[in-house]
């Protein structure tokens, strides 16, 4: 199974922007790179996902390396709300992969 | 539209009791999927419905636990004879065919 890696923690005051990264160097060419958040005490939260082109929408970007072997969320102004942790998974295209696993992903301290 | 519902929120109970898990997931959505984690701790998937396909229950820890869904809607996950270790928050999924899965808010169960 592909993996990915990513910090343990990081930290970003509110209203700036937040670049989360994440290590994919063993992605398939059918791999579509999904991002999930998960506030306190919440289930987990679907927040964008993407195949070779970035991706926005309401909720962040996503920015993927042109070898896609790593990709990079982008909050462009943190929020007290987007304190959460963040998963960074991959996903097969034929979705055979379904069995989401989230590993420790990254927890994200927005200071006010 | 409504999102994944579960119920209960919480579940207190006792060591030895059998325990019921409702999942309401978006409707027209026709995968559903249950998980469950600890304090603490990633995603553990536990089972996977699709359509009218026999269920992946590759992931269920013991034959303590099962899980229906009727009429292709609404699922239920049974625990029997609950053990302290089956201490967790148990997140119900729902996805359009194999895709972004939406999760509800989870059911924390303590067994005592």
């Amino acid at each position: 199974d592909a993996k990915t890696t990513q910090p343990n923690s990081m930290e970003s005051n509110e209203e700036e922007p937040v670049h989360l990264p994440c290590n994919h160097s063993t992605i398939s060419g059918t791999d579509y790179i999904h991002w999930y958040r998960q506030l306190p005490s919440q289930g987990p939260e679907y927040v964008i996902h993407g195949l070779t082109s970035n991706v926005n929408n309401r909720m962040a970007s996503l920015a993927i390396a042109e070898d896609r072997k790593s990709s990079t969320l982008i909050l462009h102004r943190a929020t007290l709300r987007d304190a959460a942790v963040y998963y960074c998974i991959l996903i097969g295209r034929g979705g055979s992969n379904y069995k989401l696993t989230f590993g420790k992903g990254t927890l994200l301290t927005v200071n006010p | 539209g409504a999102g994944v519902s579960q119920s209960p929120s919480n579940k207190v109970t006792e060591k030895g009791k059998d325990v019921e898990l409702r999942c309401d997931p978006i409707s027209g959505h026709t995968a559903l999927y249950w998980y469950r984690q600890s304090l603490g701790q990633g995603l553990e998937f536990l089972i996977y419905f699709q359509g009218n396909s026999a269920p992946d229950k590759s992931g269920l820890p013991s034959d303590r636990f099962s899980a229906e869904r009727t009429g292709g809607s609404v699922s239920t996950l049974t625990i029997q004879r609950t053990q302290q270790e089956d201490s967790a928050v148990y997140l119900c999924a729902s996805s359009l065919d194999v895709g972004t899965q939406y999760f509800g808010p989870g059911t924390r169960l303590l067994v005592l």
